[in-house]
């Protein structure tokens, strides 16, 4: 069965620091995501990486996969407010062929 | 008008009562799914569809039944609802390569 693991689960920022979002996963896969969701809405999405030393780049947000670990990270650079929101990681592949397996969620504050 | 509409968007419903969330697609996308969150475990998968003539069970389906009438529409049921049930319900299409969410129904079981 395949799982997936974020960490942390609660992360507080100041304003223009960086750091790193991590997210595990037990099994082969196919293709990782992320996502963005602001509270009570939608997910909306960020980045899909399908092979390994994958690395994507939106504005502040990086996001990188490195599949013999079993890791992706998603890097966030210089933080501003507006990057508050929750981000998950999704995994795709294996035995979860055809369907997305995700993470807690990482709850993003980012304070003046 | 949205690619994935969910119905309804609010629902309060009383323990007992059945209760049917909708969603349909304009993505013509075969892939439907419907997935629970829950604070604190991410997104669930209840049910999935690849396509009208295929129903599947995920991780979480017990209480919950599905009905795939068309390729845009794919229907949840708690048969018997309970207050454990309360969640914010997603659905989800997909052609192999992106998924696409509605924009969640938030359901409450007094």
């Amino acid at each position: 069965e395949l799982k997936v693991e974020q960490n942390p689960l609660f992360l507080s920022m100041q304003e223009g620091k960086n750091y790193t979002i991590y997210c595990n996963y037990s099994t082969t896969s196919d293709r990782l995501y992320w996502y963005r969701q602001d509270p009570g809405k939608s997910l909306e999405s960020l980045f899909v990486l399908l092979s390994n030393g994958a690395v994507k780049q939106e504005g502040r947000l990086m996001a990188s996969l490195d599949t013999k670990a079993r890791l992706s990270t998603l890097h966030i650079t210089a933080a501003v407010h507006d990057l508050s929101a929750t981000y998950f990681c999704a995994v795709e592949g294996g035995t979860s062929y055809g369907k997305l397996t995700f993470g807690q969620g990482t709850i993003l504050t980012v304070h003046p | 008008d949205a690619d994935v509409t969910q119905t309804p968007r609010n629902r309060i419903t009383k323990t007992g009562k059945r209760i049917m969330l909708e969603c349909s697609q304009t993505k013509g996308h075969d892939r439907m799914y419907w997935y629970r969150q829950d604070p604190g475990l991410g997104l669930r998968l209840i049910y999935y569809s690849f396509d009208v003539k295929d129903i599947n069970k995920g991780e979480i389906s017990d209480g919950y039944s599905v009905s795939r009438q068309a390729q845009a529409k794919f229907s949840l049921s708690l048969e018997s609802a309970i207050p454990n049930q309360t969640a914010l319900y997603f659905c989800a299409t997909s052609d192999r390569w992106t998924y696409t969410f509605g924009s969640g129904t938030r359901l409450t079981v007094v």
